[in-house]
């Protein structure tokens, strides 16, 4: 079993604060890093999929940057807005398996 | 695009009672996972599929879950008897292929064995 970790456990924001995460996990048998949002009774939303080293995505204020050699992704949200409190997961994708991580809950406070 | 389905959301259950879950994936999608996700921890597959076939069930403590794909679409997944450390959330998500890069998630089912 593959140990993905992420960090922090829980964040706690104010609105417009910038705010980042951070997923490790063994950088061998890469195949892709996922990143999801997952509101509560809600299904988990993909956010990003990073295949190459390097790798720098945005949608809106979210970013997510990859660095496969040394095993490592970071999620930036700027400008944290209430409706971004969510459990961010990253999960790193084998090819034949996702292996996921206890996630980064963030609640951003108006 | 209806997105994956899954029933029932919640349930209750006394320990050693039996629960089933149901999963639709999205249409066309051969590829099926059943991931638990215990609070506090992240998602972990318990099985996968492949049109009716299973890739993978390592994980899946086969002296009291099992499942299964029939006719290659919906799939069940069953617990019997219940433990107390089985109150987690199901997650039931589909893919186009196993080796496709996205998994497409329903909203899970909560299960408190009590």
């Amino acid at each position: 079993i593959l140990n993905v970790e992420q960090s922090p456990q829980s964040l706690h924001v104010q609105e417009g604060d910038s705010t980042n995460f951070t997923c490790s996990f063994p950088s061998s048998n890469f195949y892709a890093l996922h990143w999801y949002r997952w509101e509560t009774a809600k299904s988990p939303e993909a956010l990003f999929v990073m295949t190459l080293n390097g790798d720098e995505k945005k949608k809106g204020r979210i970013s997510a940057t990859l660095n496969t050699k040394e095993g490592y992704s970071y999620l930036y949200i700027k400008g944290s807005q209430p409706e971004d409190s969510a459990t961010y997961l990253c999960a790193h994708n084998t090819g034949n398996q996702f292996y996921f991580g206890t996630g980064t809950s963030l609640t951003v406070i108006p | 695009e209806a997105g994956v389905a899954q029933s029932p959301r919640y349930k209750i259950i006394e320990k050693r009672q039996s629960v089933a879950f149901w999963c639709n994936p999205i249409s066309g999608h051969a590829t099926l996972y059943w991931y638990q996700q215990i609070l506090g921890q992240g998602p972990k597959l318990l099985i996968q599929f492949q049109n009716n076939g299973v890739v993978d069930d390592s994980q899946l403590p086969k002296d009291r879950f099992s499942a299964e794909r029939l006719k290659g679409v919906d799939s069940t997944l069953k617990i019997q008897p219940a433990k107390l450390e089985d109150s987690a959330v199901y997650l039931c998500a589909s893919s186009l292929s196993i080796r496709d890069y996205e998994q497409y998630f329903g909203p899970g089912t909560r299960l408190t064995v009590t």
